[in-house]
């Protein structure tokens, strides 16, 4: 599967380092999501863009930064996380269709980045 | 707010077997939509079924189908003819339908709200 992708796959940093998590679609998607997976948690939604602007933020923390260059690329900047913040990070994109009455909302998800903070 | 409940933390079922996943879900909305994703071993989560609530018809793919009581706000999910690669974590999600207005402005809230999940195995 390779329609969106996410680099690194794992990531090992300490509090005080300074990381960024990377996800590119290639299906000509127009939103792009953030979502935090816990053990024994559900999915978090954390940060939706729509064309490039960011119209949901779940009460994320300072310390998560997201960035969306253009409507295939994303970025979650990472400082000062905790211990608490490892997690699997799952980066998704979905195609909107205004104007139709029934659009499909289906999200395609990539692979992960398994987080873990030291 | 909208919440999702899978009773089944795991599963197991034998090969060529049927295997139901339970689902509720709690919502004021009339328009919504429901999903089951599948998340194997390695980690790519994958769309299996996905239901309107505005269809009465139950959603069917192939081995797989789904079992929606809109009323009773009940989703589960059938696996027929059990193969190993179906073992996996399967997720309910639930989806509300946003207003067009939204849309003009750029598309939809997306906020998809996903239960704990059910680890199946499928077992040879």
């Amino acid at each position: 599967e390779t329609g969106v992708t996410q680099t690194p796959r794992h990531l090992v940093m300490g509090m005080t380092n300074k990381k960024s998590l990377k996800c590119e679609q290639h299906l000509g998607h127009n939103a792009m999501y953030w979502y935090k997976q816990s053990a024994k948690k559900p999915l978090e939604l954390m940060f939706v863009y729509n064309f490039k602007e960011q119209t949901e933020n779940n009460s994320v923390p300072s310390r998560f930064s997201p960035e969306c260059p253009n409507s295939s690329h994303l970025f979650l900047h990472l400082h000062t996380l905790q211990p608490e913040d490892s997690a699997l990070y799952l980066c998704a994109s979905s195609q909107d269709f205004p104007g139709e009455p029934r659009p499909s909302y289906e999200q395609y998800f990539g692979p992960g980045t398994r987080l873990t903070v030291t | 707010a909208q919440t999702v409940t899978q009773s089944q933390p795991e599963m197991s079922v034998q090969e060529a077997e049927t295997v139901t996943l339970s689902c509720t879900y709690d919502t004021s909305e009339n328009n919504y939509y429901l999903f089951w994703y599948k998340q194997p071993p390695s980690r790519q989560m994958i769309l299996v079924i996905r239901q309107e609530a505005y269809k009465q018809q139950n959603a069917t793919e192939n081995r797989f189908s789904v079992n929606f009581q809109k009323a009773a706000k009940s989703f589960s999910l059938k696996i027929s003819d059990s193969q190993l690669g179906d073992t996996a974590m399967y997720f309910c999600a639930f989806m509300k339908h946003s207003v067009p207005m939204k849309w003009y402005y750029g598309g939809s809230q997306g906020n998809l709200i996903f239960g704990k999940g059910t680890k199946l195995s499928v077992k040879p």
